[in-house]
């Protein structure tokens, strides 16, 4: 049982360059989320999606875009990659919105040069 | 604006027993989540409060005061494998989780 997996794990790229960032998910869950995790700083909440087809924006959205054409996929695409866009990114899913625990992948190193 | 504070470092001795603090201001409250992060890995769920008390879960117990915006986490027999990252984290009334910076708990033998 695969859970919920993310690729690449770690990527380095250049500024101006566009990145997607992969997220897959087998529990069918709804409700899936982007994170980005800074030193200093608790997860911030870039995106999420409350099914295929509805995304909404979080806390950090900008310079970022997501789509949800399928349940099971969330890709997190930077358009035109910046140095403040170095980060860890985490995916998370979950069955509700209630009380339900969210469920996180392994994560993905991004460096920026 | 919403906040959540918890300490950023605590220090505790193999089977001893800690106690890490939370505080939050929300707008609204449904609910706190205690995850746990290991280095270089992901957040894993470790508790979830919604009501006031105590909540037992083997070695690791979980307090709440929704009236003091209060929460804590209690680790006994602490083992050398507890040394991670401790995030608290709060479900606003948008059922938005706001998450705080985390304590990192380093355990000395």
């Amino acid at each position: 049982d695969a859970g919920i997996t993310q690729s690449p794990r770690y990527k380095i790229t250049e500024t101006g360059r566009q990145v997607t960032l992969m997220c897959h998910q087998t529990w069918s869950h709804s409700y899936m989320f982007w994170y980005r995790q800074d030193l200093g700083h608790g997860l911030r909440l870039i995106y999420y999606s409350a099914a295929a087809d509805i995304t909404d924006k979080g806390e950090v959205p900008d310079g970022y875009v997501v789509s949800r054409s399928k349940t099971e996929n969330f890709p997190l695409t930077l358009e035109s990659a910046t140095r403040s866009q170095t980060s860890v990114y985490f995916c998370a899913s979950s069955a509700g919105e209630s009380q339900e625990t969210q469920y996180f992948g392994p994560g993905t190193r991004l460096l920026v040069l | 604006g919403q906040n959540i504070d918890q300490p950023t470092e605590m220090t505790a001795t193999e089977g001893a027993i800690v106690q890490i603090n939370c505080t939050y201001q929300t707008s609204g409250f449904n609910g706190l989540f205690w995850y746990q992060q290991h280095a270089g890995e992901a957040p894993t769920f470790l508790s979830y409060n919604v009501l006031d008390g105590l909540e037992e879960k083997g070695r690791f117990s979980s307090f709440l005061s929704r009236s003091k915006g209060y929460s804590y986490l209690l680790l006994k027999e602490l083992q050398m494998k507890d040394s991670a990252s401790y995030l608290c984290a709060v479900r606003d009334g948008n059922y938005q989780l706001i998450w705080g910076a985390g304590t990192k708990l380093i355990i000395k033998p």
